[in-house]
């Protein structure tokens, strides 16, 4: 089956730094998302990696590597509107994306 | 057109009544994607259409729910009979080749159905 592994809450405080893993098993690939999405809005897209290594972009960057089927979204100099869900997915061989169930970041003062 | 828009924004319905969702995506995105949301939980597919030819249905679609794409631009969901278990948010997605960077998915606000 096709699964994707993301912790479901984390905390961390302003202006710190904080790495959401997630972990996944799909049937292909091409591609993986991250998504930000507040509460009771829709998700908004972040990032993108499709080959190994680090994509940068401001404050957030996200790492793949394909070989162990993960991948981080790293969040620098914390702010509380970063106060979110974060969503995972792959985009599988058929070309849909598979979701992981998000993880709840909460920043504290 | 600045976004995929949905509507309502939000529903509340007794259980066993009809509902029907509209959303129009971006007018050049060809392919159009309905997901459902519960709390909690990542977007789960739905189905999924490539103009209008509806190319993909999730198991989790029953005889209950259909969806429309008549002429390739806005599509509707429509849930008969709804159950309590329907209540949660309805998200439209749309993409297209040449969507954004990287073919991403564009959110629309969503659809909050309540079932009483």
């Amino acid at each position: 089956g096709q699964n994707i592994d993301q912790p479901t809450e984390m905390t961390a405080t302003e202006g710190a730094i904080v790495q959401i893993n997630c972990t996944y098993q799909t049937s292909g690939f091409n591609g993986l998302f991250w998504y930000q999405q507040h509460a009771g809005e829709a998700p908004t897209f972040l990032s993108y990696n499709v080959l190994d290594g680090l994509e940068e972009k401001g404050r957030f960057s996200s790492f793949l590597s394909r070989s162990k089927g993960y991948s981080y979204l790293l969040l620098k100099e914390l702010q509380m509107k970063d106060s979110a869900s974060y969503l995972c997915a792959v985009r599988d061989s058929n070309y849909q994306l598979i979701w992981g169930a998000g993880t709840k970041l909460i920043i504290k003062p | 057109d600045t976004g995929v828009s949905q509507d309502p924004r939000h529903k509340i319905t007794k259980r066993g009544q009809n509902v029907t969702f509209r959303c129009d995506p971006i007018s050049e995105h060809n392919r159009l994607y309905w997901y459902r949301q519960t709390l909690g939980q990542g977007p789960e597919f739905l189905t999924y259409f490539q103009n209008e030819a509806q190319l993909e249905k999730s198991r989790l679609l029953s005889d209950r729910f259909s969806a429309e794409r008549p002429k390739g631009s806005f599509s509707t969901l429509e849930i008969q009979r709804t159950e309590q278990g329907d209540s949660a948010m309805y998200l439209c997605a749309s993409s297209s080749l040449n969507s954004g960077r990287y073919n991403e998915q564009f959110f629309g606000p969503g659809t909050r159905l309540t079932v009483l």
